[in-house]
């Protein structure tokens, strides 16, 4: 659990705002997937990369999100112009390769970015 | 209706207590994760299932596939295993997403 880093692990913006939050995954990991937890709410997925592909973003707003996860670097998830609702904790989850075997389906978890807009 | 029920929501039970937390599930899985999330803290994935038991330490999971239900033990509870427990579903993908579904948490106080 300690390989995947988020950061940063706090962050405060006013209405209007941009926020980025990145996520480097496990060493050797190359699915990055993204959830949100709003207050008082259960994890909802967001969107799932691979390197410098979105495999699935059916769980991301259509509006004012986005996420990428370039060749080098660390997974971004951005939001424009964020806004009181989107005041949540954003957790960024990594897996090796999916494979037939059960250890393909390993996912490890990051401590988390709470976000809070003002 | 959640794909992913737990039950129950909230838990508050004395040390040294044996402590059940139930989750249902409606759709068809490939895996079934149990999640520990401190107040204020990362997640940290405890068991992951697609069949049967697994035991690590005080902690049990079990899985019934044909009933579509698993469930986590806690034996000799302790004030330190206070936390959300979270159950999670990996559905069958199928073209969809390829996340995990989660409830929404049961919320366990151990009181020494």
């Amino acid at each position: 659990n300690a390989g995947v880093m988020q950061n940063p692990r706090h962050l405060v913006r006013r209405r209007g705002q941009e926020a980025r939050l990145r996520c480097s995954p496990m060493k050797g990991h190359s699915h990055v997937y993204w959830y949100r937890q709003l207050p008082e709410e259960g994890l909802k997925f967001m969107v799932y990369l691979q390197k410098e592909n979105i495999i699935d973003e059916s769980g991301m707003p259509k509006e004012r999100f986005s996420a990428e996860f370039p060749k080098e670097g660390p997974s971004i998830l951005r939001i424009q112009q964020v806004v009181r609702g989107d005041s949540a904790a954003y957790f960024c989850a990594s897996s090796p390769v999916p494979g037939q075997g059960i250890d393909g389906n390993t996912i490890y978890f990051g401590e988390g970015s709470w976000l809070t807009v003002v | 209706k959640n794909e992913v029920e737990q039950s129950p929501q909230n838990l508050t039970a004395q040390e040294g207590e044996f402590i059940t937390i139930n989750c249902s599930y409606s759709v068809g899985i490939s895996a079934l994760h149990w999640l520990q999330q401190h107040p204020g803290g990362g997640i940290v994935s405890l068991f992951m299932l697609s069949s049967g038991k697994k035991k690590h330490g005080r902690l049990i999971a079990t899985i019934n596939i044909q009933e579509k239900h698993s469930s986590l033990h806690i034996t000799a509870s302790h004030p330190r295993d206070s936390a959300v427990y979270i159950c999670a579903v990996r559905p069958y993908s199928g073209g969809g997403a390829d996340g995990l579904t989660f409830g929404k948490g049961t919320h366990l106080i151990i009181q020494p």
